[in-house]
């Protein structure tokens, strides 16, 4: 199985600072990686598919990059709406789909 | 805009059978580009893929839980089932059900869509 990797675990960061999530895979899994944004008590939220391609409604200061083994979900200009915890997800070995361990953002 | 309602028991007792049902509406469970996930969250823990049934009514599901693991679609109604077997407290978590879409089939999974999720404690 493939093994998703997130760093750091958490983070703390005040509104309008820049944070960046990196999700390594210990395979290559080409640009088949999703991101998601869960808030307490909710159901995960889609950010990012295929690595880089932002979904319908997500703000565009939400940005996927990487492919291969290493990639990075970058939030510009962190706003109070996006704490919660942050999951990669990965795609390449068809059927099975794996989660990255977590990333907890808090604003300061 | 398409909605997802996950239903079934929130307890289920040691040993016994987990079934739960999740609801579309706003598109067809039959759609080419539609296939339907179960995901599940331990307390406190991370999310695991639980299995995928494709628009055709082939299923996949996660190595670890596959012989326990049943899931169906059932297009009159609209909705699709997942069925685990033989449940430990292990088995204890928040259930979603999501629309699952491919970039480039068989690549590139995501879920776009999701239910709210139900909470499953196994206890006896």
């Amino acid at each position: 199985d493939i093994q998703m990797t997130q760093s750091p675990s958490s983070v703390s960061a005040s509104v309008g600072d820049t944070v960046t999530i990196t999700c390594r895979a210990s395979q290559d899994v080409s640009r088949w990686l999703a991101w998601y944004q869960q808030r307490p008590g909710k159901a995960p939220n889609l950010l990012i598919f295929a690595a880089s391609s932002l979904q319908s409604g997500v703000p565009s200061r939400f940005t996927g990059s990487g492919s291969g083994t290493d990639f990075t979900l970058t939030i510009s200009s962190l706003q109070p709406e996006d704490f919660g915890t942050y999951f990669c997800q990965q795609a390449n070995r068809f059927p099975s789909l794996t989660f990255g361990g977590g990333t907890k953002v808090e604003i300061k | 805009q398409l909605q997802l309602q996950e239903s079934g028991p929130g307890l289920v007792k040691p040993s016994e059978t987990l079934s739960l049902t999740c609801v579309v509406s706003g598109d067809s469970i039959s759609s080419d580009r539609n296939h339907w996930g179960w995901i599940r969250q331990s307390p406190g823990k991370g999310l695991e893929w639980i299995g995928t049934i494709f628009h055709t009514g082939s299923t996949s599901s996660n190595s670890s839980l596959k012989s326990r693991v049943t899931l169906s679609l059932d297009k009159s109604k609209n909705q699709f089932s997942v069925k685990l077997t033989s449940v430990t407290a292990a088995d204890t978590a928040v259930y979603y059900c999501a629309r699952t879409l491919y970039y480039d089939f068989p690549y590139g999974a995501y879920m776009d869509v999701w239910g709210k999720g139900t909470t499953v404690t196994i206890s006896s």
